[in-house]
Protein backbone atom coordinates (compact mmCIF):
# COMPACT_ATOMS: atom_id res chain seq x y z
CA UNK A 1 0.00 0.00 0.00
CA UNK A 2 0.95 4.08 -0.75
CA UNK A 3 1.38 6.31 1.98
CA UNK A 4 3.35 9.90 2.34
CA UNK A 5 4.36 11.34 5.19
CA UNK A 6 4.37 15.34 4.87
CA UNK A 7 7.12 16.37 7.75
CA UNK A 8 5.76 19.46 9.06
CA UNK A 9 2.34 20.61 9.40
CA UNK A 10 2.97 23.82 9.40
CA UNK A 11 5.84 26.26 7.96
CA UNK A 12 6.58 29.50 8.24
CA UNK A 13 8.73 31.79 5.77
CA UNK A 14 9.24 35.67 5.25
CA UNK A 15 8.74 36.88 1.90
CA UNK A 16 11.20 36.25 -0.48
CA UNK A 17 12.77 33.34 1.15
CA UNK A 18 13.10 29.59 0.39
CA UNK A 19 10.22 27.48 0.39
CA UNK A 20 10.59 23.84 1.44
CA UNK A 21 7.67 21.47 2.12
CA UNK A 22 9.17 17.96 2.89
CA UNK A 23 7.65 15.23 1.39
CA UNK A 24 8.37 11.22 1.96
CA UNK A 25 6.45 8.65 0.54
CA UNK A 26 6.39 4.64 1.40
CA UNK A 27 5.42 2.38 -1.76
CA UNK A 28 5.86 -1.32 -2.45
CA UNK A 29 5.70 -0.45 -6.71
CA UNK A 30 6.91 2.56 -8.35
CA UNK A 31 5.10 5.75 -7.75
CA UNK A 32 3.04 8.22 -9.27
CA UNK A 33 3.93 11.58 -6.85
CA UNK A 34 1.72 14.65 -6.66
CA UNK A 35 1.45 17.94 -5.22
CA UNK A 36 -2.07 19.89 -4.68
CA UNK A 37 -2.38 23.09 -3.45
CA UNK A 38 -5.41 24.82 -1.26
CA UNK A 39 -6.18 27.93 -1.03
CA UNK A 40 -8.82 29.17 1.84
CA UNK A 41 -12.27 28.14 1.34
CA UNK A 42 -11.30 26.46 -2.23
CA UNK A 43 -10.96 23.20 -3.49
CA UNK A 44 -7.43 21.71 -4.27
CA UNK A 45 -5.60 22.87 -7.23
CA UNK A 46 -2.54 20.71 -9.32
CA UNK A 47 0.84 22.04 -8.38
CA UNK A 48 2.81 19.56 -10.37
CA UNK A 49 3.31 15.39 -10.74
CA UNK A 50 6.25 12.86 -11.22
CA UNK A 51 5.56 10.06 -13.42
CA UNK A 52 8.38 8.28 -13.92
CA UNK A 53 9.81 10.95 -16.68
CA UNK A 54 12.20 13.62 -15.45
CA UNK A 55 13.19 13.58 -11.47
CA UNK A 56 13.32 16.65 -11.23
CA UNK A 57 9.59 18.56 -11.89
CA UNK A 58 8.43 22.13 -12.78
CA UNK A 59 5.28 22.75 -11.91
CA UNK A 60 2.72 26.23 -11.82
CA UNK A 61 3.40 29.67 -9.78
CA UNK A 62 7.72 28.97 -10.04
CA UNK A 63 7.55 25.57 -7.41
CA UNK A 64 9.51 22.08 -8.62
CA UNK A 65 9.81 19.39 -6.71
CA UNK A 66 12.40 16.45 -7.17
CA UNK A 67 11.82 13.06 -7.07
CA UNK A 68 14.85 10.74 -5.19
CA UNK A 69 14.33 7.15 -5.14
CA UNK A 70 17.31 6.04 -2.41
CA UNK A 71 15.63 9.05 0.25
CA UNK A 72 12.04 8.24 -0.79
CA UNK A 73 11.29 11.76 -1.04
CA UNK A 74 9.33 14.50 -3.10
CA UNK A 75 10.60 17.28 -1.24
CA UNK A 76 8.37 20.90 -2.61
CA UNK A 77 10.70 24.19 -3.15
CA UNK A 78 10.48 27.40 -4.71
CA UNK A 79 12.94 29.73 -4.19
CA UNK A 80 11.24 32.87 -3.17
CA UNK A 81 8.65 32.92 -1.02
CA UNK A 82 5.69 35.21 -2.39
CA UNK A 83 2.92 36.48 -0.36
CA UNK A 84 0.37 34.86 -2.38
CA UNK A 85 2.08 31.33 -1.71
CA UNK A 86 0.05 31.23 1.63
CA UNK A 87 -1.74 28.10 1.65
CA UNK A 88 -1.69 24.75 2.47
CA UNK A 89 -0.06 22.05 0.73
CA UNK A 90 -0.94 18.05 0.38
CA UNK A 91 1.31 15.49 -1.23
CA UNK A 92 -0.26 12.49 -2.69
CA UNK A 93 0.49 9.31 -3.95
CA UNK A 94 -0.49 6.89 -6.27
CA UNK A 95 0.68 3.04 -7.54
CA UNK A 96 2.62 3.72 -10.49
CA UNK A 97 1.84 2.30 -13.93
CA UNK A 98 -1.81 3.27 -13.14
CA UNK A 99 -4.19 3.19 -10.01
CA UNK A 100 -7.79 4.80 -9.57
CA UNK A 101 -7.13 6.52 -6.18
CA UNK A 102 -4.98 8.83 -4.49
CA UNK A 103 -3.51 8.83 -1.06
CA UNK A 104 -3.01 12.36 0.20
CA UNK A 105 -0.75 13.30 3.60
CA UNK A 106 -1.62 15.00 6.10
CA UNK A 107 -1.23 18.87 4.62
CA UNK A 108 1.61 21.75 5.34
CA UNK A 109 -0.01 24.81 5.72
CA UNK A 110 2.57 27.49 5.07
CA UNK A 111 2.81 31.32 6.34
CA UNK A 112 3.99 33.76 4.60
CA UNK A 113 5.09 36.45 6.82
CA UNK A 114 6.08 40.38 5.19
CA UNK B 1 -16.19 24.55 -19.00
CA UNK B 2 -17.40 23.74 -15.18
CA UNK B 3 -15.42 21.04 -14.59
CA UNK B 4 -16.35 19.72 -11.23
CA UNK B 5 -20.16 21.32 -9.41
CA UNK B 6 -20.63 20.46 -5.55
CA UNK B 7 -23.93 21.05 -4.14
CA UNK B 8 -24.94 22.39 -1.76
CA UNK B 9 -21.63 24.66 -0.68
CA UNK B 10 -22.99 25.05 3.01
CA UNK B 11 -25.53 22.77 5.28
CA UNK B 12 -26.52 22.67 8.67
CA UNK B 13 -28.07 18.73 9.78
CA UNK B 14 -29.70 17.97 13.08
CA UNK B 15 -28.14 14.89 14.23
CA UNK B 16 -30.54 12.18 12.75
CA UNK B 17 -31.49 13.98 9.60
CA UNK B 18 -30.17 13.00 6.31
CA UNK B 19 -29.47 14.60 3.38
CA UNK B 20 -27.36 13.87 -0.63
CA UNK B 21 -24.58 15.84 -1.91
CA UNK B 22 -24.44 16.36 -5.53
CA UNK B 23 -21.33 16.16 -7.48
CA UNK B 24 -21.28 17.28 -11.05
CA UNK B 25 -18.45 16.88 -13.63
CA UNK B 26 -18.97 18.23 -17.40
CA UNK B 27 -15.25 16.30 -18.65
CA UNK B 28 -16.42 13.16 -19.63
CA UNK B 29 -14.30 11.52 -16.71
CA UNK B 30 -14.78 8.11 -15.98
CA UNK B 31 -13.70 7.90 -12.21
CA UNK B 32 -15.12 9.97 -9.69
CA UNK B 33 -14.30 10.09 -5.84
CA UNK B 34 -15.51 11.28 -2.76
CA UNK B 35 -12.93 12.82 0.36
CA UNK B 36 -13.60 14.65 3.11
CA UNK B 37 -11.22 16.80 4.43
CA UNK B 38 -10.53 17.33 8.64
CA UNK B 39 -8.26 19.67 10.08
CA UNK B 40 -4.59 17.63 10.79
CA UNK B 41 -6.35 14.93 8.45
CA UNK B 42 -5.67 15.75 4.72
CA UNK B 43 -8.23 13.99 3.14
CA UNK B 44 -10.05 10.52 3.13
CA UNK B 45 -11.16 8.81 0.63
CA UNK B 46 -14.81 7.72 1.37
CA UNK B 47 -16.42 6.21 -1.70
CA UNK B 48 -15.40 6.07 -5.45
CA UNK B 49 -16.45 5.09 -8.86
CA UNK B 50 -14.87 3.91 -11.56
CA UNK B 51 -17.59 4.31 -14.19
CA UNK B 52 -21.29 4.46 -14.36
CA UNK B 53 -23.19 1.81 -12.24
CA UNK B 54 -20.21 1.20 -10.01
CA UNK B 55 -19.15 1.86 -6.61
CA UNK B 56 -16.57 1.16 -4.16
CA UNK B 57 -15.42 1.80 -0.48
CA UNK B 58 -12.53 3.66 0.09
CA UNK B 59 -10.80 4.48 3.25
CA UNK B 60 -13.82 5.90 5.67
CA UNK B 61 -17.04 4.58 3.74
CA UNK B 62 -18.76 3.80 7.23
CA UNK B 63 -22.00 6.48 7.54
CA UNK B 64 -22.18 7.08 3.97
CA UNK B 65 -23.90 5.82 0.80
CA UNK B 66 -23.07 6.52 -2.81
CA UNK B 67 -24.54 6.10 -6.48
CA UNK B 68 -23.59 6.51 -10.06
CA UNK B 69 -26.48 6.65 -11.76
CA UNK B 70 -25.32 8.89 -14.69
CA UNK B 71 -21.73 9.05 -15.92
CA UNK B 72 -21.24 12.37 -15.54
CA UNK B 73 -23.05 12.33 -11.70
CA UNK B 74 -21.77 11.40 -8.38
CA UNK B 75 -24.12 11.70 -5.21
CA UNK B 76 -22.62 11.02 -1.82
CA UNK B 77 -25.60 10.41 0.94
CA UNK B 78 -25.70 10.46 4.42
CA UNK B 79 -28.94 8.50 6.04
CA UNK B 80 -28.61 9.55 9.60
CA UNK B 81 -25.92 12.33 10.08
CA UNK B 82 -23.77 12.50 13.17
CA UNK B 83 -21.77 15.38 14.84
CA UNK B 84 -18.73 13.07 13.43
CA UNK B 85 -19.77 13.72 9.92
CA UNK B 86 -18.98 17.34 10.25
CA UNK B 87 -16.71 17.95 7.45
CA UNK B 88 -15.73 19.36 4.23
CA UNK B 89 -16.65 16.93 1.70
CA UNK B 90 -14.73 17.27 -1.80
CA UNK B 91 -15.76 15.44 -4.66
CA UNK B 92 -12.92 14.98 -7.31
CA UNK B 93 -13.15 13.21 -11.27
CA UNK B 94 -10.55 11.76 -13.30
CA UNK B 95 -9.98 10.17 -16.35
CA UNK B 96 -9.00 5.90 -16.58
CA UNK B 97 -5.07 6.10 -15.98
CA UNK B 98 -5.37 4.01 -18.78
CA UNK B 99 -6.20 7.11 -21.71
CA UNK B 100 -2.84 8.54 -20.54
CA UNK B 101 -1.24 9.05 -17.52
CA UNK B 102 0.36 11.89 -18.15
CA UNK B 103 -2.83 13.48 -18.46
CA UNK B 104 -4.06 11.93 -15.10
CA UNK B 105 -4.87 14.04 -12.33
CA UNK B 106 -7.84 14.65 -10.21
CA UNK B 107 -10.23 18.01 -10.89
CA UNK B 108 -11.87 18.83 -7.82
CA UNK B 109 -14.68 20.70 -7.11
CA UNK B 110 -15.11 23.53 -4.35
CA UNK B 111 -16.47 21.30 -1.31
CA UNK B 112 -19.30 21.30 0.80
CA UNK B 113 -18.96 22.02 4.42
CA UNK B 114 -21.22 20.21 6.32
CA UNK B 115 -22.65 20.68 10.02
CA UNK B 116 -24.03 18.74 12.09
CA UNK B 117 -25.59 19.65 15.20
Amino acid sequence: AQSVTQLGSHVSVSEGALVLLRCNYSSSVPPYLFWYVQYPNQGLQLLLKYTSAATLVKGINGFEAEFKKSETSFHLTKPSAHMSDAAEYFCAVTRGGGSEKLVFGKGTKLTVNP
Amino acid sequence: NAGVTQTPKFRVLKTGQSMTLLCAQDMNHEYMYWYRQDPGMGLRLIHYSVGEGTTAKGEVPDGYNVSRLKKQNFLLGLESAAPSQTSVYFCASSLRPGQGFSNWGYTFGSGTRLTVV
